[in-house]
């Protein structure tokens, strides 16, 4: 059975702060891997998305790579800003198209 | 805009009485899905569904959920006999449905229900 999750559970910065979030799935046999981030009391918007066949994707100051053989991938958001804070989560995609999601990251950045 | 839209967006009962939830996809796209999100966790497959067909349900809906799809346009997710433990933010997804590898879901803003 995939698991997800998501280490730190909360987190809070200074701006300006280059951060990362990580991600552990425990089977490695995925199709791709997910970013989202939600605002409170918000759907989910969705980041980057990593295909397997894929190590890593960049979007503006955001970057997430994929690691398969270790169960692993990393959102690394470079000079945060205030308006970044949020929860953001992982979602493991599996055969079924079936996203299993971690619990999530709570960052905070303080202006 | 054309994404994926709920409604209502939030919702307010009281134990026992019954709730409808309604979720409209990207037009084109032959899957939906549903989720349930509570608080602090992330959000946890229900069902979805290939066109009408309702494909794949999740041992976390009990009898007292229903969802269906009838023309494989629209969905409702009906919950009946709410209890207090239903609240929670409700997820709906869209997506393609071509398989392979890029079949990427879309996800709504979700109706957040309160039970009291």
């Amino acid at each position: 059975k995939q698991e997800v999750t998501q280490i730190p559970a909360a987190l809070s910065v200074p701006e300006g702060e280059n951060l990362v979030l990580n991600c552990s799935f425990t089977d490695s046999a995925i199709y791709n891997l997910q970013w989202f981030r939600q605002d409170p009391g918000k759907g989910l918007t969705s980041l980057l998305l990593i295909q397997s066949s894929q190590r890593e994707q960049t979007s503006g100051r955001l970057n997430a790579s994929l690691d398969k053989s270790s169960g692993r991938s990393t959102l690394y958001i470079a000079a945060s800003q205030p308006g970044d804070s949020a929860t953001y989560l992982c979602a493991a995609i599996t055969g079924t198209y079936k996203y299993i999601f971690g619990t999530g990251t709570r960052l905070k950045v303080l202006a | 805009d054309t994404g994926v839209s709920q409604d209502p967006r939030h919702k307010i009962t009281k134990r026992g009485q019954n709730v409808t939830f309604r979720c409209d996809p990207i037009s084109e796209h032959n899957r939906l899905y549903w989720y349930r999100q509570t608080l602090g966790q992330g959000p946890e497959f229900l069902t979805y569904f290939q066109n009408e067909a309702q494909l794949e349900k999740s041992r976390l809906l009990s009898d007292r959920f229903s969802a269906e799809r009838p023309k494989g346009s629209f969905s409702t997710l009906e919950i009946q006999r709410t209890e207090q433990g239903d609240s929670a933010m409700y997820l709906c997804a869209s997506s393609l449905g071509g398989g392979g590898i890029t079949d990427t879901q879309y996800f709504g803003p979700g109706t957040r229900l309160t039970v009291l």
